[in-house]
């Protein structure tokens, strides 16, 4: 399993600014995956994290409102880029193990960050 | 179509009876695994449970069990002697082995134990 320390756990934002919300793995993986929760509702992938290149965006995503870091294997940020109220959301980072991913791999989970846009 | 269907969007249990979420799914994949995780007010996600498509025998961990009917495309979580605790939002999730084993999520189902 994999242990993922998320930060922050929510935030109270001004529209107009950005947030940067940090994942941290206790060890290396392969995968890793930025989420978005609108309230009440399921996730939604917003992009994977792809270590040493550019992240690989869902439809409906890109890169100047969400850019993503991914410096090493441990390790990636997701920017919310210039807020409005309609980002205010759960984030969630996700893991999947170094050693592959089949039908039966677990995604891991961050502790998700709640972000508030006033 | 949806791939992931849980048809209950919130559930209201007396605690100490057993609780059944549903969740059906559409894949024309034979290989293709199936989650279940719980999301409590906090936030975080949770996992829970896991069917592959190829278990000859419904998973079962501590008090949860999924009810696994691969004919009918259903895999529902089982709760048995519920406790204040699980009240929580539910989802279902499900990989398939031809795509990119990407998750594909239900939309949750919000259980609430009642003391």
């Amino acid at each position: 399993s994999a242990v993922i320390s998320q930060k922050p756990s929510r935030d109270i934002c001004q529209r107009g600014t950005s947030l940067t919300i940090q994942c941290q793995v206790d060890s290396q993986v392969t995968m890793m995956f930025w989420y978005r929760q609108q309230p009440g509702q399921s996730l939604t992938l917003i992009a994977t994290a792809n270590q040493g290149s550019e992240a690989t965006y869902e439809s409906g995503f890109v890169i100047d409102k969400f850019p993503i870091s991914r410096p090493n294997l441990t390790f990636s940020t997701l920017t919310v880029s210039n807020m409005s109220p309609e980002d205010s959301s759960i984030y969630l980072c996700s893991v999947e193990p170094v050693q592959g991913v089949g039908v039966n791999t677990e995604a891991f989970f961050g502790q998700g960050t709640r972000l508030t846009v006033v | 179509a949806q791939k992931i269907t849980q048809t209950q969007p919130g559930m209201f249990v007396q605690e100490k009876e057993a609780v059944t979420l549903d969740c059906t799914y559409d894949t024309s994949d034979p290989s293709y695994g199936l989650f279940w995780y719980k999301q409590p007010s906090s936030g975080e996600m949770i996992f829970l449970i896991y069917q592959g498509s190829y278990d000859q025998q419904n998973a079962t961990e501590g008090r949860y069990s999924l009810n696994f009917q691969k004919a009918r495309k259903s895999a529902n979580l089982v709760i048995s002697a519920s406790q204040l605790g699980d009240s929580a939002m539910y989802f279902c999730a499900m990989r398939e082995g031809g795509s990119n084993y990407q998750l594909i999520w239900g939309a949750g189902t919000k259980l609430i134990i009642k003391p």
